[in-house]
């Protein structure tokens, strides 16, 4: 496999459920991303983690808890979530690191989340 | 108080005539401008991208122009074909930033 793969496609959940999305890049790199996007508005940055250190978390709610086990995969964990986190969640990679961030993003297909 | 704006949600065009898209952004902190396409059903990719430094960057039948004073950046599509139709993102980020700033988006649709 090449590029970022995302699982699950689609999610639908209840507020009281605990679900889980995964992701994995095969590119190599170090760093590696969740956004959100909702209906009508632009991506959002939630979380960033280079070389599996979380770097970014932009406020957050606690009910969102990212993982990232090593540099290939990255979770994200929810639980109890609301209606409007209903979105389409993307992960994304990037070369990261040391020697200086790329903005240059490898997004995955996403996971289209509803919460009823 | 969006920083990355795209004021056209749409926009269609004839097969073979030239495409642009406009981005307009409010922080002049930013220093790195990029393209994104998004068919649906996939994540975005990767398009183009200019930095600070110049006023345009081409790519095959893409090119990125830069307005610094202006504060606006257009992708140019010359000529459109049907398989460009998407939804086409701006982004922007500042000063060795790793964040990326979007804009909401522009749906291209070009019409054989």
């Amino acid at each position: 496999e090449t590029g970022v793969t995302q699982t699950p496609r689609h999610l639908v959940m209840g507020m009281t459920n605990k679900k889980s999305l995964k992701c994995e890049q095969h590119l190599g790199h170090n760093a590696m991303y969740w956004y959100k996007q909702s209906a009508k508005k632009p991506l959002e940055l939630m979380f960033v983690y280079n070389f599996k250190e979380q770097t970014e978390n932009n406020s957050v709610p606690s009910r969102f808890s990212p993982e990232c086990p090593n540099s290939s995969h990255l979770f994200l964990h929810l639980h109890t979530l609301q209606p409007e986190d209903s979105a389409l969640y993307l992960c994304a990679s990037s070369q990261g690191g040391i020697a200086g961030w790329s903005e240059k993003l490898f997004f995955g297909s996403g996971t289209q989340l509803s919460v009823l | 108080d969006q920083q990355v704006k795209q004021n056209s949600p749409s926009l269609s065009v004839q097969e073979g005539r030239i495409s642009i898209l406009n981005c307009d952004y409010t922080n002049s902190m930013f220093d790195y401008f990029l393209w994104y396409k998004k068919y649906p059903a996939e994540g975005p990719t990767f398009l183009i991208s200019i930095s600070s430094i110049k006023d345009k960057n081409e790519d095959g039948r893409f090119t990125v122009f830069l307005n610094k004073s202006a504060k606006h950046l257009s992708l140019h599509i010359v000529p459109s074909q049907p398989g460009d139709s998407a939804v086409y993102f701006c982004a922007c980020s500042g000063a060795g930033s790793y964040q990326l700033t979007f804009g909401k988006g522009t749906k291209l649709s070009v019409i054989p």
